[in-house]
């Protein structure tokens, strides 16, 4: 039983670069998001999608680019790196509803550096 | 006033001691809450979901004051493999499940 896996767990880009940060869970959830986590900043939201073929921004989306072409997967691309997206990387999934028994399943992180 | 606020700490307990969390919300119109514990440098993993009545599992309790708007997580007896980040998580409510998080609560227990 996979949950959620994402690829790659490091990654280091020049500014400028673009790359896909790949997210695919196997438990047929609905919903599925990436957030970013930097020192003393929490999770932020950076996009979401609660089903195939539906997405939509959270709080910090600038910059970063999804697509849900499927149930199972929801990758994260970064259009033109920058320093400022050195962060770690969340995706993460849970059924829809987001009731007492649907709570988040997280991927193990990507740490992205952007030089 | 943000969404969901928590005191950042650190708690510094000794081993076996009891220690509580507190974490406000702003949306009275939340519907579900949880705790996740983040070890450093992992991903958060599911503590326990909060329920209306209260809950426990083994050393940990969970309460939720809908009045108040706050929930609330007591451990006792703490083990040194309890140091760790606690992040409560509430969602928005109001029709939509997109889940709040919470900056987190750091807990470091010493010998």
């Amino acid at each position: 039983n996979a949950g959620v896996t994402q690829t790659p767990k490091f990654q280091v880009l020049k500014t400028g670069q673009s790359m896909t940060l790949q997210c695919a869970q196997d438990m047929n959830h609905e919903y599925m998001s990436w957030y970013r986590q930097d020192p003393g900043m929490g999770l932020r939201l950076i996009h979401y999608s609660v089903g195939a073929g539906i997405t939509d921004q959270g709080e910090v989306p600038n910059g970063y680019n999804v697509s849900r072409s499927t149930t199972e997967d929801f990758p994260l691309r970064l259009l033109s790196a920058a320093p400022s997206q050195t962060s770690v990387y969340f995706c993460a999934s849970s059924r829809k509803g987001q009731g007492r028994d649907s709570p988040l399943h997280f991927g193990n992180g990507t740490r992205l550096t952007v030089t | 006033r943000k969404e969901v606020e928590q005191d950042p700490g650190p708690f510094n307990v000794p081993e076996g001691a009891t220690v509580a969390f507190n974490c406000t919300y702003s949306n009275s119109a939340s519907q579900s809450f949880f705790w996740y514990r983040q070890d450093c440098r992992k991903e958060p993993k599911l503590l326990m979901s909060v329920y209306s009545s209260g809950n426990e599992d083994g050393r940990f309790t969970a309460q939720l004051n809908r009045a108040s708007q706050y929930i609330s997580l007591l451990i006792r007896d703490s083990k040194l493999s309890d140091s760790a980040t606690y992040l409560c998580v509430v969602n928005k409510g109001g029709g939509s499940y997109i889940p709040t998080f919470g900056r987190g609560t750091s807990l470091i227990v010493h010998p």
